[in-house]
């Protein structure tokens, strides 16, 4: 049992470039999320998912999009990249019997 | 809408100090309170949790009292270790009005000097 696995760990990207960052679950949860975490600050919701097919936007989506076409993946795409999103990304799945939520080891990501 | 609010770091303590990170939230609803931590280079993992009030949730020597009259869910810790370091969220989530979306502190930054 995996849990929650993300990858790359570590990217840089050069401004305008796109790129995907991957989410895989093993929980068979329902509901996941993306995270996005700047130096000294707390976790800002990008996108959430409610289950394969529905996703929605949190509260910094500018940038962004996700797709969730089956219950374990839920990949974060970045299409035209830019210095601001230049931060450490964090997927986290919901057990949603006992309201917690298991988070990836994160991908830090550098656009230049 | 619903936020949480935690007290400023970074904090620094000495080996078997006592350890408070106070944390107040703002809710509609009735939430349940976390805590999670997050060592160096790690993702957030649950800590210890609560949800209703003057529940108290325990894990690992930590405590916090899920304390509605006051909307607070303060974490302590009698003693502390040098393992104890790490980055510390109180947040709070309503699965009933939310889908089980999460309101996240800024985070403490706790080290613990031997």
């Amino acid at each position: 049992n995996a849990g929650v696995t993300q990858t790359p760990k570590f990217r840089i990207l050069k401004i305008g470039q796109s790129m995907t960052l991957q989410c895989t679950q093993d929980m068979n949860h329902n509901y996941m999320y993306w995270y996005r975490q700047d130096p000294g600050m707390g976790l800002k919701l990008i996108y959430y998912s409610v289950g394969a097919g529905i996703t929605d936007k949190g509260e910094v989506p500018n940038g962004y999009n996700v797709s969730r076409s089956t219950t374990e993946d839920f990949p974060l795409r970045l299409e035209l990249a830019a210095p601001s999103q230049t931060s450490v990304y964090f997927c986290a799945s919901l057990l949603e019997s006992t309201d917690t939520q298991y988070f990836g080891p994160g991908t830090r990501l550098t656009v230049l | 809408g619903n936020s949480v609010t935690q007290m400023e770091g970074p904090v620094t303590l000495s080996e078997e100090a006592f350890l408070t990170i106070n944390c107040t939230y703002t809710a509609t609803g009735y939430p349940s309170l976390f805590w999670y931590v997050q060592y160096p280079g790690e993702g957030l993992q649950l800590l210890l949790k609560a949800t209703k009030a003057d529940d108290k949730g325990s894990n690992k020597g930590f405590e916090a009292t899920y304390r509605k009259e006051t909307t607070s869910f303060h974490l302590e810790k009698g003693s502390v270790q040098v393992s104890d370091s790490a980055v510390y969220f109180c947040a709070l989530s309503d699965p009933r009005t939310n889908a089980g979306k999460s309101t996240f502190g800024d985070g403490t930054t706790l080290t613990v000097k031997p």
